[in-house]
């Protein structure tokens, strides 16, 4: 069974850099074919895709967001961590994390966690 | 980027009843990687189809889905308790992947 789960800080300050970590069991990241995804979704608004990080160690980004954002994994450990710098009260949001394979979507999600960025 | 458009915003039935909804895409789906989610607030996102037509592991078959190219439908066939949330349809197709803006299934 695939549980994922996020953790981080619930409150940031505008200009300040969000980090989250989304630990994970069930599978590995150094499996083939495998890839851990980063989504948000502001309040009352859509999902929002943000990141991905394969087995590989290939890397994509919104290209919107992608000056601000840094995916890495840690296999050992079994989490991803996302980064996201020069917050703004804009990036108020759930953010979650969630399993995908290549050319599948994603099957597997956390429950997410909400981040407020506010003064 | 695909942009993907949900119609209705909001339907309003009562259980038993058939729920109709739509997806449309900006641009035709590669290989029609379209997936529909169900998601209840405070909960984890559900995939409930995937390729268009394919009910994920464990979606019962009240739950159809349909299309290709640019238009899809989730079709619910008898409401239940459970079914009541909102739902997003996603493009997985391309990068970057893209998600509807959702439309709510709720209690009339």
């Amino acid at each position: 069974q695939i549980t994922l789960k996020e953790s981080g800080p619930t409150l940031v300050k505008p200009t300040q850099t969000l980090t989250l970590t989304c630990t994970f069991s069930g599978f590995s990241l150094s499996t083939s074919g495998v890839g851990v995804s980063w989504i948000r979704q502001p309040p009352g608004k859509a999902l929002e895709w943000l990141a991905l990080i394969y087995w590989n160690d290939e890397k994509r980004y919104r290209p919107s967001l992608r000056s601000r954002l840094t995916i890495t994994k840690d296999t050992s450990k079994n989490e991803v961590v996302l980064t996201m710098t020069d917050m703004d009260p804009v990036d108020t949001a759930s953010y979650y994390c969630a399993h995908r394979l290549i050319a599948a979507p994603f099957d597997s999600w956390g429950q997410g966690t909400l981040v407020t960025v506010s003064s | 980027e695909i942009v993907l458009t949900q119609s209705p915003g909001t339907l309003s039935l009562s259980p038993g009843e058939r729920a109709t909804l739509s997806c449309r895409a900006s641009q035709s789906v590669s290989s029609n990687f379209l997936a529909w989610y169900l998601h209840i607030p405070g909960q984890a996102p559900r995939l409930l189809i995937y390729g268009a037509t394919s009910r994920a592991t464990g979606i019962p078959d009240r739950f159809g889905g349909r299309g290709s190219g640019t238009d899809f439908t989730l079709t619910i066939s008898r409401l239940e308790a459970e079914d009541f949330a909102v739902y997003y349809c996603q493009q997985y197709g391309s990068s970057p992947w893209t998600f509807g803006q959702g439309t709510k299934v709720e209690i009339k």
